[in-house]
């Protein structure tokens, strides 16, 4: 079984289009992310949830919203995309956000090109 | 801030050289420390971490010691092979719980 899972794993769009990406995870962990990787490989924090309550959610555009509709899955919704938002976005999971020693486990990622 | 400073790559070895890559980082508090790892076409897996001064972390032949002196957590195998190419990543647990990442070092390990 897959512990962290995302759809689609690419995602090819047009600009100006809105778009959805899924992430679930079945480890029974209480906290989720979301990373975006450049095309350099640098890895940025976006978004975390624990619980379903927003933790993080650091500089990122309005464009990007991510819902969490229970604590095993966390979605992001992109509006409006922009080619620069053409990165691969990494979902996340461990098991408390106060623990600083967890291991954070990741999903497969989603390349988006936006054209 | 916390931040994580990697050695640039990409790098490359024969197989059976020794691997090292240089981790230094800044961070405020007792951060945890970590290498994943990403092979290619793949999200990052956890290769290894430490959460103390001193712990040494350790797994598939590779090694990093937590060294609060020094600031550092250099990533060690004494003897790489083609499967180890990959791109690998420090990291620090920063002050709000998410992952600093360094940038990334690529390794390329040729027969």
């Amino acid at each position: 079984d897959t512990a962290v899972s995302q759809t689609p794993k690419y995602l090819v769009t047009q600009m100006g289009n809105d778009k959805s990406i899924k992430c679930e995870q079945n480890l029974g962990h209480d906290t989720m992310y979301w990373y975006k990787q450049d095309s350099k490989k640098f890895l940025k924090i976006m978004f975390s949830y624990n619980n379903k309550e927003l933790i993080i959610n650091e500089t990122v555009p309005n464009r990007f919203s991510p819902k969490s509709p229970d604590k095993a899955h966390l979605n992001l919704h992109i509006n409006s995309l922009e080619l620069g938002d053409s990165a691969v976005y990494f979902c996340a999971s461990s098991q408390d956000i106060r623990r600083v020693t967890d291991t954070q486990y990741f999903g497969p990622g989603t390349r988006l090109t936006v054209l | 801030g916390n931040s994580v400073t990697q050695m640039e790559g990409p790098v490359t070895l024969s197989e059976e050289a020794f691997l090292t890559i240089n981790c230094t980082y800044t961070a405020t508090g007792y951060p945890s420390l970590f290498w994943y790892v990403q092979y290619p076409g793949e999200g990052l897996q956890l290769l290894l971490k430490a959460t103390k001064a001193d712990d040494k972390g350790s797994n598939k032949g590779f090694e990093a010691t937590y060294r609060k002196e020094t600031t550092s957590f250099h990533l060690e195998k004494g003897s790489v092979q083609v499967s180890d190419s990959a791109v690998y990543f420090c990291a620090l647990s920063g002050p709000r719980y998410a992952l600093n990442f360094g940038k990334g070092t690529s390794l390329l390990v040729t027969p």
